[in-house]
């Protein structure tokens, strides 16, 4: 079975500064990726996916991820982070050929300082 | 309607009760999913239909948990004789089709005292 590793529980960055959240996953194809953000009382929102193509993906808010096939890792990035981004980021995988089930994983905590 | 709506937002019951979570779609989607989310973790999946079809119900915990969506649109989530671990959010996403990306709603809190 497809799992998924944040290594980071929580993370603090100034605004203004650059931010990459770490996802790793273990599955043994390619498998579908997704980055999520979830704001308080929100439900999650999707920032971006990779399906195959190009291995990096722009998305929403400025924020773009890279798939790494030989690192089994999709990493977000934003190269300045705003005040709003403060939020739960959820990275998520699904069966290739299929997104019909998605495992997540525990999400990281983004904190952002004035 | 504009995005995935749940009701109702906030559920508090005592053990042992029945409990029935709601799920409106986007208008057009065909294919529908349930997670449950435990406080400090991900969304774990639950059960998915594609129409009014159950095409995967292998994440439901046990047979307490049941799901329908009758009519290929609206769904309910059915928790029978609650206990306090059933206490999560229960988020409920649509997609356009099957495979395609999830919309998720703003889940319902459920919380078993």
């Amino acid at each position: 079975a497809q799992s998924v590793t944040q290594p980071d529980i929580h993370i603090t960055v100034s605004e203004g500064a650059s931010l990459e959240l770490r996802c790793n996953y273990s599955y043994g194809a390619t498998p579908y990726l997704f980055w999520y953000v979830q704001s308080p009382g929100q439900g999650l929102q999707l920032l971006l996916k990779y399906f195959s193509g190009d291995t990096l993906v722009q998305g929403i808010k400025g924020f773009e991820a890279e798939f790494k096939r030989s690192q089994s890792s999709f990493n977000l990035r934003k190269p300045s982070v705003h005040w709003s981004d403060a939020a739960e980021y959820f990275c998520a995988v699904g069966l290739t050929g299929t997104a019909s089930k998605l495992t997540f994983g525990t999400g990281t905590r983004l904190q952002v300082t004035l | 309607g504009a995005g995935v709506s749940q009701s109702p937002r906030y559920k508090v019951t005592k053990r042992g009760q029945d409990v029935a979570l709601r799920c409106d779609p986007i208008s057009g989607h065909v294919s529908l999913y349930w997670y449950r989310q435990a406080l400090g973790q991900g969304p774990e999946f639950l059960t998915y239909f594609n129409y009014e079809a159950q095409q995967d119900k292998s994440g439901l915990p046990n047979d307490r948990f049941s799901a329908e969506r009758p009519e290929g649109s609206i769904s309910t989530l059915t928790i029978q004789r609650t206990e306090q671990r059933d206490s999560a959010m229960y988020r409920c996403a649509s997609s356009l089709e099957l495979s395609d990306t999830q919309y998720f709603g703003p889940g319902t809190r459920l919380t078993v005292l």
